[in-house]
């Protein structure tokens, strides 16, 4: 079945560092990489996502870049700061009405102040 | 727009006991999922909603899962009887159908079997 790899399961940068977050998917079909940040106690929300039509986009201080050869796709963030401090799950799915997103097992980033 | 709708928030059963989760989804959303997220994993699907019926279901244990969604509106999900290692955080998504993109999660039910 499908399946979503990520690494590391934990990561700790100083604040003002970078913090890269790699992911790996199964299913050649996916088309749609969602990011998920889940903070302590909270549910997950989708931070940034990319479809497989593109091979980076930006939103301020995240990114996500694809190599649908690969199969592969990264989170980056720049210039952290402590309230990036979080779970985040990379996911896959393919971009369809019925089609449903497969989790990876999740980062926990630290950033230390 | 109001958000996905779970209650309870919290719940402590014992083992062996029933116990039930409700979803309400955001208005229009016609697809609904219900994940498991075990402590320290990545979300797991459990069944997925088209309307009133039932997407995929491959990874629901339905010797004690089970759920319905018979409105095609709200939703619920039971567990009978309930397993030790039932305990985890039970989240609600929904959709639109005719669009692309991530879903909205409900806060979720955490469920602890003692």
């Amino acid at each position: 079945g499908e399946n979503v790899e990520q690494h590391p399961s934990t990561l700790s940068v100083q604040e003002g560092d970078s913090a890269v977050i790699k992911c790996t998917y199964s299913d050649s079909a996916s088309n749609y990489f969602p990011w998920y940040k889940q903070e302590l106690g909270k549910r997950p929300q989708l931070i940034i996502d990319i479809r497989s039509n593109v091979g980076e986009k930006k939103d301020q201080r995240i990114a996500v870049t694809l190599n649908k050869t690969a199969k592969h796709f990264s989170l980056h963030i720049t210039e952290t700061q402590p309230e990036d401090s979080a779970v985040y799950f990379c996911a896959a799915s393919r971009e369809t009405s019925y089609d449903k997103v497969i989790f990876g097992p999740g980062t926990s980033l630290s950033v230390i102040p | 727009e109001a958000g996905v709708a779970q209650s309870p928030r919290y719940k402590i059963i014992e083992k062996r006991q029933s116990v039930a989760f409700w979803c309400n989804p955001i208005s229009g959303h016609a697809t609904l999922y219900w994940y498991q997220q075990i402590l320290g994993q990545g979300p797991k699907l459990l069944i997925q909603f088209q309307n009133n019926g039932v997407v995929d279901d491959s990874q629901l244990p339905k010797d004690r899962f089970s759920a319905e969604r018979l409105k095609g509106v709200d939703s619920t999900l039971k567990i009978q009887p309930a397993k030790l290692e039932d305990s985890a955080v039970y989240l609600c998504a929904s959709r639109e159908s005719s669009t692309w993109g991530g879903y909205t999660f409900g806060s979720g039910t955490r469920l602890t079997v003692v």
